[in-house]
């Protein structure tokens, strides 16, 4: 099994429509994040969590909600999807070596 | 000034050749660098990481790291065509109180193609 765990890895969602981005680990770390990835533009970063009680806002995190539910599960949530944030999400995780990332979720807002 | 700029590229070296990518970023606490490769539609996968000045060797993959000039480099030995991907430089300020776990900022990655 991945170390980082992303669900869905692809959708299509209608404009307006709430949608939530899944990611779990099992490598015990205290810290994950949610970046997104648009062509030509790196990775940005939308929310970060320290532990289960501090969540933190990123550089782009207008639009997207998130959930700490336990040290293993941290959710991201679209509460109403607009076309502009059609990219690929990645969760990631990390330790004193680097960080560990989801294999990404691809989502498509029409 | 972006916090951390790459050149998009592509850039393109033939086969055996040696690649050398570039990272230059603005805020001088920084203190950890990363190098991760992407593949199309991939997830970044970490290649190397460097904290001190100087060089760091592994395998055909060489970070220099320079705080002065606020300047971290890859230089990637007998380039390979399985080498062709996205290479993300990474940098990470310390955290509140010192810690080392504070934000990771990316550059917007520059493109490899390694030719036959």
């Amino acid at each position: 099994d991945a170390d980082v765990t992303q669900t869905p890895r692809n959708r299509i969602t209608k404009t307006g429509k709430r949608i939530m981005l899944e990611c779990s680990q099992t490598k015990g770390h205290d810290r994950m994040y949610w970046y997104r990835q648009d062509p030509g533009l790196g990775l940005q970063l939308i929310y970060y969590s320290f532990d289960v009680k501090d969540i933190n806002k990123g550089e782009i995190s207008d639009g997207y909600s998130v959930s700490r539910q336990a040290q293993a599960k941290f959710s991201l949530s679209l509460e109403s999807a607009i076309p502009n944030q059609t990219a690929l999400y990645f969760c990631a995780t990390r330790d004193d070596y680097g960080y560990t990332f989801g294999s990404g979720t691809r989502l498509t807002v029409v | 000034q972006k916090e951390v700029e790459q050149n998009s590229g592509p850039l393109s070296v033939p086969e055996g050749a040696i690649a050398s990518l570039n990272c230059t970023y603005s805020d001088r606490v920084s203190q950890s660098f990363f190098w991760y490769r992407q593949y199309s539609g991939k997830s970044p996968e970490l290649i190397m990481s460097i904290y001190s000045n100087g060089d760091k060797e592994d395998g055909r993959f060489t970070a220099q790291l320079n705080k002065a000039s606020q300047y971290v480099s890859l230089l990637i030995r007998d380039s390979q065509p399985s080498d062709s991907a996205t290479y993300l430089c990474a940098v990470n300020r310390p955290g509140a109180g010192g810690t080392s776990y504070g934000k990771l900022t990316f550059g917007q990655g520059t493109i490899l193609t390694v030719h036959p």
